[in-house]
């Protein structure tokens, strides 16, 4: 069975500080790869897409950036994290277009 | 952007009461997806169910249905005899192109004991 996992489960960062929060997926093979972003506990917003390694769509321009180095592993990095960066940050799969999309536990980021 | 709403922001009933969950979505497209996901404290969101418009038959899985009404653009999401395990953030969501996922804001769904 498909397994994916997030670390770290919690972080708390200074402003300015970089940042890379780890997505990987087990039990399957390429994966469309997303994360989201959940500010104040609603709302969902997509940040990156990936449907292939190397292959990143970006949905909201903003200091994130976003690296699929293997098949199953995809990294949400900051060079600088901002006030606006604090949420819980959520890594999803999905086999294909249209195709459930199953999340993984989260990251809860705050930013002091 | 073609948006998913979630009139109801939160809603607080007492075990056993039954509760319904609306969604309304916008669309263009004659083939599309609708989800429903639920999201409880923990903060992991949970796939309830997904729907293609095509399949316009309601849905029963135990205590949860789903009624799919393509004419009015609604996915209502129905629970039968509340548990307080119930208690959680109910999202539902349409794909968009691109296999990306379109959210509404979340109805908070708190059942008393």
């Amino acid at each position: 069975s498909q397994t994916i996992h997030q670390w770290p489960a919690t972080l708390v960062q200074p402003v300015g500080s970089p940042l890379s929060l780890e997505c990987t997926v087990e039990g399957t093979s390429n994966p469309n790869l997303y994360w989201y972003r959940q500010a104040a506990g609603r709302g969902l917003q997509l940040l990156f897409y990936s449907v292939g390694i190397g292959q990143i769509s970006s949905e909201v321009p903003q200091n994130l950036s976003a690296s699929r180095p293997q098949d199953r592993q995809f990294i949400l990095s900051s060079k600088k994290l901002l006030l606006s960066d604090s949420g819980f940050y959520l890594c999803a799969w999905g086999q294909r277009r249209a195709d459930t999309q199953y999340f993984g536990p989260g990251t809860r980021l705050t930013v002091l | 952007a073609q948006k998913v709403t979630q009139a109801q922001t939160e809603i607080s009933v007492v075990e056993k009461e039954d509760v319904t969950l609306d969604c309304v979505y916008e669309t263009r497209d004659t083939t599309y997806y609708l989800f429903w996901y639920k999201q409880p404290p923990s903060g992991e969101l949970v796939f309830l169910i997904r729907r293609n418009s095509f399949d316009e038959q309601n849905e029963i899985s135990g205590r949860y249905s789903w009624n799919f009404q393509k004419s009015t653009s609604s996915f209502n999401f129905t629970i039968t005899a509340s548990q307080v395990v119930d208690s959680a953030v109910y999202f539902c969501a349409r794909e968009t192109s691109g296999s990306r996922l379109t959210f509404g804001e979340g109805t908070q769904l708190t059942v008393n004991p």
